[in-house]
């Protein structure tokens, strides 16, 4: 199955700095997706990469892909305290399945 | 065209009783899959279904258990609940059962047990 290890767990940053959150995967999947979470709500889709060097980026967030490296990140440029949420990369498994393998998210907090 | 809905959002129940919980798809959606959200063990896959049938199920004991309705509509039961079964419950709706079919979320039922 699938494993997929999201780092930090915690971040902690000012208003106007930037940071990256890793994503490593175990195994070869063939999309990789960020959501956002807010206190108490349920997922909001950013991205979703599908091949290798894929490049997304949406407002203040940038994220890539790197098949090679089982390796996704999420960019965060000039942050602002809207952006204060938690962060959750997943990989579809594998087989014919819809079966979302998710990281233990990051929570981000934006401090003025 | 309205979301993911799910039903009730907020539940407690007491250990040893049983609930179901709702989960309305974006019309023209087939797939519908559920996960179980804990702070323990974070996001963790239940079941999916497409036209009615388990695809896959999740590692969780059989108290936990699903079905899919002709309208694309789906429930979850938990039977017998233990303290352990609180956490957010997600449903989540896809057009089909295809890998690039992207998954969109409802808003969770949360479901605490006493």
């Amino acid at each position: 199955e699938l494993k997929v290890e999201q780092n930090p767990l915690f971040l902690s940053m000012q208003e106007g700095k930037n940071y990256t959150i890793y994503c490593n995967y175990s195994t070869t999947s063939d999309r990789l997706y960020w959501y956002r979470q807010d206190p108490g709500k349920s997922l909001e889709s950013l991205f979703v990469l599908l091949s290798n060097g894929a490049v997304k980026q949406e407002g203040r967030l940038m994220a890539s892909l790197d098949t090679k490296a089982r390796l996704s990140t999420l960019h965060i440029t000039a942050a602002v305290h809207d952006l204060s949420a938690t962060y959750f990369c997943a990989g579809l498994d594998g087989g014919a399945t819809n079966k979302l393998i998710f990281g233990t998210g990051t929570l981000l907090a934006v401090q003025p | 065209k309205a979301g993911v809905t799910q039903t009730p959002r907020y539940l407690i129940k007491t250990r040893g009783q049983q609930v179901t919980l709702s989960c309305s798809p974006i019309s023209g959606h087939r797939s519908v899959s559920w996960y179980q959200q804990t702070p323990g063990q974070g996001l963790q896959f239940l079941f999916e279904y497409f036209s009615e049938t388990q695809r896959n199920k999740g590692n969780f004991p059989g108290r936990f258990s699903g079905r899919q309705f002709s309208n694309s509509r789906s429930e979850m039961n938990v039977s017998t609940l233990e303290l352990g079964d609180s956490a957010l419950y997600l449903c989540a709706s896809s057009l089909g059962a295809g890998r690039t079919d992207t998954q969109y979320f409802g808003p969770g039922t949360r479901l605490t047990v006493l």
